[in-house]
């Protein structure tokens, strides 16, 4: 199968500072990968598309500055919450594609970031 | 903008069909998913259909899909209660890029 592995799976960090989320494919390679956030009893709202090796390409209204995303590499991609606030606490999943041409997106088990 | 609606509520009883409905709005969609999730986990891919078929059928789940109206159901049979879940319906318009889900259908299972 194809595996996504998201860690952390819960984090309570203090107002301002800073979490990194990272979102590894497991047993395939993945040019593109996809973060989600999801607030609850709601849908995943696509937060920024993370492209290996580029510059990652955000959806209107998300702010690039407070979500650093970094895709080093073909198997890891990063999301960092900077300057955490109450309101950035969510549910934050991610997504990948397989580089070997398969369909469906493969996604993490998600993190719960709650901001104190 | 693309638009993917679903019901928010659907509740069976064990044994019986269930069948969750969807439409979208963007005719360029190609792909179209459905996803499971449980409380606190993230979303497991259940199924999906290309924009070329009808209807999809992997054991207990069959996917219906008329692309005239952009309406898509899934059909779970012999609802049992451990399919309790949020399901989402989602569309892409290629297999690289990105999905955008409806809201969810929240599925209770009653013994």
């Amino acid at each position: 199968g194809a595996v996504v592995s998201q860690h952390p799976s819960r984090v309570i960090c203090k107002s301002g500072t800073s979490v990194k989320i990272e979102c590894r494919s497991l047993d395939f390679q993945a040019t593109t990968m996809f973060w989600y956030r999801q607030f609850p009893k709601q849908s995943l709202m696509l937060m920024a598309t993370s492209n290996e090796g580029s510059k990652a390409t955000y959806e209107q209204g998300v702010e690039k500055d407070k979500f650093l995303i970094n895709h080093a590499s073909l198997t890891l991609s990063t999301l960092t919450v900077t300057s955490a606030h109450p309101e950035d606490s969510s549910f934050y999943i991610c997504s990948a594609r397989d580089s070997g041409g398969r369909t469906e997106a493969f996604f993490g088990q998600g993190t719960r970031l709650t901001v104190v | 903008g693309e638009d993917v609606e679903q019901s928010l509520f659907l509740s069976v009883r064990e044994g019986d069909s269930s069948v969750i409905n969807c439409t979208y709005t963007d005719s360029s969609s190609t792909y179209l998913y459905w996803y499971k999730q449980e409380p606190g986990a993230g979303l497991q891919l259940l199924t999906y259909i290309f924009s070329n078929m009808d209807m999809k059928q992997d054991q207990r789940l069959t996917v219906l899909l008329n692309k005239k109206d952009k309406h898509l159901s899934l059909r779970i049979a012999d609802t049992q209660t451990g399919d309790s879940a949020i399901y989402f319906c989602a569309e892409s318009r290629t297999n690289a890029g990105k999905s955008t889900f409806g809201d969810g259908t929240t599925l209770t299972v009653k013994p």
